[in-house]
């Protein structure tokens, strides 16, 4: 069974909006991570925080994590056709047991 | 550099038939994982290697499900007799692992379908 859940299952926005996912799981984790999956490339790693870490960039992408609330936040800013995709976080506990949550289904439109 | 090799892209097998999926990992990766991955979920993690141990096993149906990984590189998985249930995506991801920041590279995947 999974251990991650996200919100909103599915969020359709206009190209140049931006778009929120959240992330909420139920462990002690050392890292989250999200990832993209498209029919096209797969599952494409897209940016990790550690635990001890609040936010993190990369590009149109920024990330935070609240530990204390056990939950993680994507923000994708000016968001563009391409950026369609299933998210999913995931987050890795003991060793490199890597759990995903439900994913949120991202749809931009023109 | 080449990424993780998944084979067959696609698979159709009537029930009770018995299916294998190979995958090769990105070479020098030490971490080996099988994934299932039902029609709008999260991939759920059914087996984990590390070299060639398996360290996290605990999410795959062992009555039907088999897996191995030879000399610490490429893997199979395995399911005999396949059951209806079982059709879904099958990934497979490799990483090298350096502490805790360990990012999954994933092949294509496996698109199994049991009629």
């Amino acid at each position: 069974s999974q251990q991650g859940e996200e919100d909103p299952q599915a969020l359709s926005i206009q190209e140049g909006e931006n778009a929120t996912m959240n992330c909420s799981y139920k462990t002690s984790i050392n890292n989250l991570q999200w990832y993209r999956q498209n029919s096209g490339r797969g599952l494409v790693h897209l940016i990790l925080i550690r635990s001890n870490e609040r936010e993190k960039h990369s590009g149109r992408l920024r990330v935070t994590l609240d530990t204390s609330k056990k939950s993680s936040s994507l923000l994708i800013t000016a968001s563009r056709a391409a950026d369609t995709a299933s998210y999913f976080c995931a987050f890795t506990g003991g060793g490199n047991k890597l759990t995903f949550g439900t994913g949120t289904q991202l749809k931009v439109e023109l | 550099e080449a990424g993780v090799v998944q084979s067959p892209r696609y698979k159709i097998i009537e029930k009770k038939q018995p299916v294998a999926f190979w995958c090769n990992p990105i070479s020098g990766h030490n971490t080996l994982y099988w994934y299932r991955q039902n029609l709008g979920q999260g991939p759920e993690l059914l087996i984990r290697y590390e070299n060639e141990e398996a360290v996290d096993d605990s999410q795959l149906p062992k009555d039907r499900f088999s897996a191995e990984r030879l000399k610490g590189v490429d893997s199979t998985l395995k399911i005999q007799p396949a059951e209806l249930g079982d059709s879904a995506v099958y990934l497979c991801a490799s990483s090298y692992s350096r502490g805790w920041d360990t990012e999954a590279f994933f092949g294509q995947g496996t698109r199994l379908t049991v009629v």
